[in-house]
């Protein structure tokens, strides 16, 4: 059965310090999300990307934050300078139409700031 | 703001129903899902209503009343291994594609 898979799956880094999240969606979803889940607390979204340019934003997803797909199958999410309370679970999740309900989520990257 | 409510913890033994509650507030609202999220997982998708009324998949079913903005998560007989956290979404058109969000989840622990 075809699944979003995310690298690395833990991410320790420095304050103040960029980081790239890798993701790689379901292939034929056209769809691609980026949420967060700080532990122990609910899941928020972040960002949907469509069509090469974001849908929408929430304002979680500030100008420390960008996305891109840089090729026909990576979908990455960049924290340009990593503040303390940046450390979550990222969980990236693609779907086959827009504003569907069922979207299929990857495994998470867990990001620890120090 | 956009919120959903759902109980923090809910206890029940093998075997049994279980019903999960979710009342929400938000905008641009187009329908209700639902998510199971074991510790230390991802979310996987369990349901959806975007009607009103009851949707049913096998042990699991959803009941949504949008004049109510409150929906429902209904367990039947219950298994060790559906001790996981749920969390309802709304499906939310703030833009042009929808995105979830989500409620703070409900831990479910079945004990035997």
């Amino acid at each position: 059965e075809p699944e979003v898979t995310q690298t690395p799956s833990h991410q320790v880094t420095q304050m103040g310090q960029e980081v790239i999240l890798r993701c790689v969606p379901i292939s034929n979803h056209l769809y691609f999300y980026w949420y967060r889940q700080i532990l122990g607390q609910k899941v928020e979204f972040l960002v949907s990307f469509y069509n090469n340019e974001i849908s929408e934003k929430s304002e979680i997803f500030d100008d420390q934050f960008s996305v891109e797909r840089p090729d026909g199958s990576n979908f990455t999410l960049k924290i340009r300078s990593t503040k303390l309370e940046d450390s979550a679970m990222y969980f990236c999740a693609s779907s086959f139409r827009g504003g569907t309900y069922e979207q299929y989520f990857g495994p998470g990257t867990r990001l620890t700031v120090t | 703001g956009q919120s959903l409510e759902q109980p923090s913890e809910v206890t029940a033994v093998e075997g049994a129903i279980v019903q999960i509650n979710c009342t929400y507030q938000t905008s641009g609202f187009y329908g209700l899902s639902w998510y199971q999220q074991h510790d230390g997982g991802a979310p996987t998708f369990l349901s959806y209503n975007a009607l009103d009324g009851l949707e049913e998949t096998g042990r699991f079913s959803s009941f949504l009343s949008r004049s109510d903005s409150y929906g429902y998560l209904l367990l039947q007989e219950l298994q060790m291994k559906d001790s996981a956290s749920y969390f309802c979404a709304a499906v939310n058109y703030g833009g042009s594609q929808g995105n979830l969000i989500f409620g703070k989840g409900t831990k479910l622990s079945v004990k035997p």
